[in-house]
């Protein structure tokens, strides 16, 4: 079935250092892949999406870039803040859309 | 602000009651869901709905009853709780676009 596997955490940072986060996936078809965060106390939002192959997707400074061959979509940024601190999740769907499947997510500490 | 509303945000039971769990969206979503967060296990899908009257059962279904009577809402009944079944839960809706829309989540503890 399909699956996704990320790094466990935590993981911690100085601010402005480079984070990655490793994710791969198993999927049959052709599916979308998304990472979400959740900050404390709060319900997941999603941070960024990519729906086909060499597909970026991007948002306030966090990037992922979707590889059919290498079954990952990593997420990086790089200058980490303090206010990035949170739990990152990597998700796929399948084609219909009907269910997500989620990683085990991946607690990010940044420091001052 | 359009989203998804989850009530209540906490609560405590005592092993064998029941309650009730609601899930209400304002963005006409057709699809769904109740997820179950528990430390160290990402996000298991319990139950989930394609549209108005129609349930499916997710990965861990055991002990959770729901129903969607309006597409605007999607409740989730406990009708014996465990204290198996403490655990943070979390409503989500999506529509005809990808991603989902999340609640922020009720925290439940059983004793």
């Amino acid at each position: 079935g399909d699956s996704v596997t990320q790094m466990e955490g935590p993981v911690t940072l100085s601010e402005e250092a480079f984070l990655t986060i490793n994710c791969t996936y198993t999927a049959t078809g052709y599916p979308s892949l998304f990472w979400y965060v959740q900050y404390p106390g709060e319900g997941l939002q999603l941070l960024l999406k990519a729906t086909k192959a060499d597909d970026k997707g991007s948002n306030k400074g966090f990037e992922a870039t979707y590889r059919k061959e290498t079954t990952s979509f990593h997420l990086e940024k790089g200058s980490v803040q303090v206010s990035d601190s949170a739990v990152y999740f990597c998700a796929l769907s399948d084609q219909g859309f009907n269910k997500f499947y989620f990683g085990s997510g991946t607690k990010l500490n940044v420091k001052p | 602000n359009a989203g998804v509303t989850q009530t209540p945000k906490f609560r405590v039971l005592k092993t064998g009651q029941s309650m009730t769990l609601l899930c209400a969206q304002d963005m006409n979503h057709e699809y769904m869901y109740w997820y179950r967060q528990d430390p160290g296990m990402g996000l298991r899908l319990i139950h989930y709905s394609v549209g108005e009257g129609t349930t499916a059962k997710g990965e861990v279904p055991d002990g959770y009853n729901v129903s969607r009577l309006k597409k605007q809402n999607f409740l989730l009944g406990l009708e014996s709780a465990a204290p198996s079944q403490t655990s943070v839960y979390f409503c989500a809706s999506t529509g005809v676009v990808y991603g989902y829309t999340f609640g922020s989540g009720t925290r439940l503890t059983v004793v």
